[in-house]
């Protein structure tokens, strides 16, 4: 069974400074991972994602994620975090496989502090 | 370009009675539908997809039931509701044809169970 691990409940980043969100994952076989973000309130909004390729994607908004095969890991990054980027981050997993399924982690609230 | 829009956008209802969400897409044609339920504002809990008209599929045995009566509708109800149906109901779309991955989301109805 596929699994997505967001190992933190809420990151804390200065305006300005580089931002990380960790994502690891469990699937079988070669993962589709996936960023979405969600305001209060509100649905969630695509990000970027890994399908093949290049294992740096680049997404919306200036955020980027790196994939990792032997760490298992897609971690959400950005060079230099804005307030209006404090929001809930998920990451999310599907098994090629998989036809409909995706798995979605639990979420990291990003709070950047002016 | 495509929309997908939800519709109420908040509910409050009482214990036993009946509810009907529903979730129409615009400038798409037979896309992959997803209900999605959020509890306290983290997890995301697939309910229900539907590959076409007619075809669902449930990911978790309860008391709701999804249908899809039209290429770009679709629609979850329950006939009596339980406290434990309050939640964040999330709509989500993907386009049908290989190659294409992520999911859209729509604005998401609040649904309180008193």
């Amino acid at each position: 069974a596929q699994s997505v691990a967001q190992p933190e409940d809420q990151v804390n980043v200065a305006e300005g400074n580089p931002l990380t969100v960790k994502c690891t994952y469990s699937v079988s076989g070669n993962p589709y991972l996936f960023w979405y973000v969600q305001y209060p309130n509100r649905g969630l909004q695509f990000l970027l994602k890994y399908i093949t390729g290049d294992n740096l994607v680049k997404g919306s908004y200036g955020f980027e994620a790196e994939f990792n095969k032997s760490q298992t890991s897609f971690h959400l990054k950005k060079p230099s975090a804005l307030v209006s980027d404090s929001a809930l981050y998920f990451c999310a997993v599907r098994d090629p496989g998989g036809y409909q399924k995706v798995t979605f982690g639990i979420g990291t609230k990003l709070q950047v502090i002016p | 370009s495509q929309t997908i829009h939800q519709w109420p956008a908040t509910l409050v209802q009482p214990v036993g009675s009946p509810l009907s969400l529903e979730c129409t897409v615009e400038g798409t044609s037979n896309p992959n539908l997803y209900w999605y339920r959020q509890a306290a504002g983290r997890g995301l809990q697939l309910l229900f997809y539907s590959v076409g008209i007619g075809q669902i599929s449930s990911e978790v045995p309860q008391n709701l039931s999804a249908s899809r009566p039209q290429d770009r509708q679709f629609i979850l109800s329950s006939k009596k509701l339980l406290l434990s149906d309050s939640g964040f109901y999330l709509c989500a779309w993907r386009a049908g044809l290989a190659g294409f991955y992520e999911q859209y989301f729509g604005p998401g109805t609040r649904l309180t169970v008193t």
